[in-house]
């Protein structure tokens, strides 16, 4: 069962900002929310992750809809470097499932000049 | 890059055979997670590995195997494989079972069966 729906492209010029759009409407309360991306079939590399607050680091930022069920990952100024396959997450914690990220079919985000 | 380095980087075999995966994961990291990636999808989780147990696993059927050594490197098992076994196969580590930190990626095995 898929956690997570994104739409499958974008494109985005670049230096402008990219808005990718995730939703994971059966989110439980203590589920998190992932952002990884991946380069031509490279392994995923990590963005950032949040709980309820929006978040931001040196990479992008993340803003969470007050009921959860949706999310958006903000790449403020996309370079061509930016290309690649964003995929949104949730980590499933349990004792009898260990630490689960379920990965959606992802975005892929063409950064155009 | 994370630290976590696989092994072989590309292999063939052919159905039915038998395959076996390596990773060593980022030092000081006890976790080791497996997940299939097939050609165009997102990766699915296979299952995961602390302090040599396996602690949680997803919908795969028991021809997967895995193992996790005492410096927490680990292998995946594959028998009797399936043409759709097809796929990049990657190895995450991270620090604990339960923390809220991220998942360090290898750049995977891709296995092709024929």
């Amino acid at each position: 069962d898929a956690k997570t729906t994104q739409p499958p492209s974008m494109d985005c010029a670049e230096g402008r900002a990219a808005n990718l759009p995730c939703n994971h409407s059966t989110i439980s309360g203590n589920e998190y929310v992932y952002w990884y991306r991946q380069i031509h079939s490279q392994g995923p590399q990590y963005i950032i992750h949040g709980l309820k607050n929006n978040e931001t680091n040196e990479m992008a930022s993340l803003i969470i809809t007050e009921d959860r069920k949706s999310s958006t990952l903000i790449l403020p100024h996309a370079t061509l470097r930016d290309t690649a396959v964003y995929y949104c997450i949730v980590r499933v914690v349990g004792p009898d499932t260990g630490n689960q990220f379920y990965f959606g079919t992802g975005t892929s985000l063409t950064v155009i000049p | 890059e994370t630290g976590v380095t696989q092994s072989p980087t590309h292999l063939i075999k052919t159905r039915g055979q038998q395959v076996t995966l390596r990773c060593s994961s980022q030092s000081g990291h006890n976790t080791v997670s497996w997940y299939q990636q097939a050609l165009g999808q997102g990766p699915q989780f296979i299952f995961q590995y602390y302090r040599e147990e396996e602690n949680g696993r997803g919908n795969f059927p028991p021809r997967f195997s895995g193992l996790q050594f005492p410096n927490y490197s680990s292998e995946l098992n594959v028998n009797a494989l399936e043409l759709d076994d097809s796929a990049l196969y990657l190895c995450a580590s991270s620090l604990s079972r339960g923390n809220t930190g991220e998942l360090f990626f290898g750049e995977g095995s891709r296995l092709t069966v024929l």
